[in-house]
């Protein structure tokens, strides 16, 4: 059985820094990409961010680029999201997903987690 | 970046009916790399279609995607309870990954 759990969710101040963590199992990791999705509280999906299978591709939202960076230990079965400057509009539940299709960064996400709620407020 | 405009925004059916969802499309989608996912309150999407009509794994076919280029549909043939949620369409396979703001299908 496929799992995905999230974690390191937290009330953050304004400008600082959060690092996530997705601990996978039920699947050969190092096959597949991997991407955040993140949505605000009552709202729609966002995509966040993906890495490729070996860390080879990745590609990001402009509303996270620069300050977010994915990464993954294949080793450990493991997906990252490191967040720096946070903003108040980062507030949402933010999951983590596995890419439908082996290898490539698709996008087409077939197993969830359930979320891990960052709060960026003062 | 293709911005996916769902419609309607809310639809109220009754259990039985037959639900038609719309997704447009800014600009063509390649390669039909269009999804649908299904969200209940609490829950975490669920991948219901992609590449536009095929069904993913262990879903009931009263659910059927259709549609190419810039519009697309998703179809439930006679709502079950279990069917009253939130659905969004996605584009794929290339960025931004950009999903649509939802359609809502609640109980008349």
């Amino acid at each position: 059985e496929v799992q995905l759990v999230e974690s390191g969710g937290d009330l953050v101040q304004p400008g600082r820094s959060r690092r996530l963590s997705c601990a996978t199992s039920g699947f050969t990791f190092d096959d597949y990409a991997m991407h955040w999705v993140r949505q605000a509280p009552g709202k729609g999906l966002e995509w966040v961010s993906g890495i490729s299978w070996n860390s080879g591709d990745i590609v990001y939202a402009d509303s996270v680029k620069g300050r977010f960076t994915i990464s993954r230990d294949n080793a450990k079965n493991s997906l990252y999201l490191q967040m720096k400057s946070l903003r108040t509009e980062d507030t949402a539940l933010y999951y983590c997903a596995k890419d439908y299709y082996i290898g490539a960064v698709a996008g087409l996400l077939d197993f969830w987690g359930q979320g891990t709620l960052v709060t960026v407020s003062s | 970046e293709i911005v996916l405009t769902q419609s309607p925004g809310t639809r109220s059916l009754s259990p039985g009916e037959r639900a038609t969802l719309s997704c447009r499309a800014s600009q063509s989608v390649s390669n039909n790399y269009l999804a649908w996912y299904q969200q209940k309150p609490g829950q975490a999407p669920r991948l219901l279609i992609y590449g536009a009509s095929s069904r993913a794994t262990g879903i009931p076919d009263r659910f059927s995607g259709s549609g190419s280029g810039t519009d697309f549909t998703l179809t439930i043939s006679r709502l079950e309870p279990e069917d009253f949620a939130v659905y969004y369409c996605q584009h794929y396979g290339s960025s931004p990954r950009t999903f649509g703001q939802g359609t809502k299908v609640e109980i008349k």
